[in-house]
């Protein structure tokens, strides 16, 4: 079964400082991978997106992401408190499903 | 990115009534929509996997004719919860493939729905 694993938090990280969020996967053949953030009560809102080895930058954002080692993780620059919400990792196999771990908290300490 | 419109945004609804939510891509044309339901604080658990022109393929322990789904054309899913009963209350979010295979999915808004 495919699995898609993340700590579930909370993560505190102090404003201004660098969180970062980590994710492994199950399915070595897992080809795309996303991260959601997710404020609570509403819908996951796409962050970045990342499919091959190596780093993704798209402002304060940074996707890394290493298919020897099966993981995928996302750093945030600058912590804002309205960085403060749900992160979740998605895998997808071709046009299969997104399988999407539990998510982590994130608490960003003014 | 891509828009994903969810109408309505909340509803509430007497047992035992069918309500339906729709599921539009504003900008681009979605051969595949995938129908979720999240309970507070909860992961997202897919329902359905919805594509154009055929029947949608249901996840292990959903029921079709509970939740039916229809997707009529490339920019259009609806998710109909038949008989609704106070357990069906839940947050419904569509969202939509942009492109196809691998491509990156969009979210809607999500629904709210709640059965009383």
């Amino acid at each position: 079964q495919k699995e898609v694993e993340q700590n579930s938090g909370p993560l505190s990280v102090p404003e201004g400082a660098i969180a970062s969020l980590n994710c492994t996967y199950s399915d070595r053949g897992s080809q795309s991978f996303f991260w959601y953030r997710q404020y609570s009560g509403k819908s996951p809102e796409l962050i970045m997106s990342i499919y091959s080895n190596g780093d993704k930058e798209d402002g304060r954002f940074t996707a890394q992401l290493n298919k020897a080692s099966q993981y995928v993780s996302l750093l945030i620059r600058d912590s804002q408190p309205s960085d403060s919400a749900t992160y979740l990792c998605a895998a997808r196999f071709g046009n299969e499903k997104l399988t999407f771990g539990t998510g982590t908290r994130l608490t960003i300490i003014p | 990115g891509a828009v994903v419109s969810q109408h309505p945004s909340w509803v509430i609804c007497k047992s035992g009534t069918s309500v339906k939510i729709e599921c539009r891509s504003l900008d681009f044309q979605a051969t595949t929509m995938f129908w979720y339901r999240q309970f507070p604080k909860q992961s997202l658990m897919l329902m359905a996997t919805s594509n154009e022109g055929s029947k949608a393929t249901y996840e292990q322990g959903v029921e079709k004719d509970k939740f039916l789904i229809n997707h009529a054309s490339l920019t259009l899913s609806t998710l109909t919860v038949t008989s609704a009963h106070p357990e069906d209350s839940s947050f419904y979010i569509c969202s939509a493939e942009l492109g196809q295979g691998g491509n990156t999915i969009y979210f809607g808004e999500g629904s709210w729905l709640t059965v009383v």
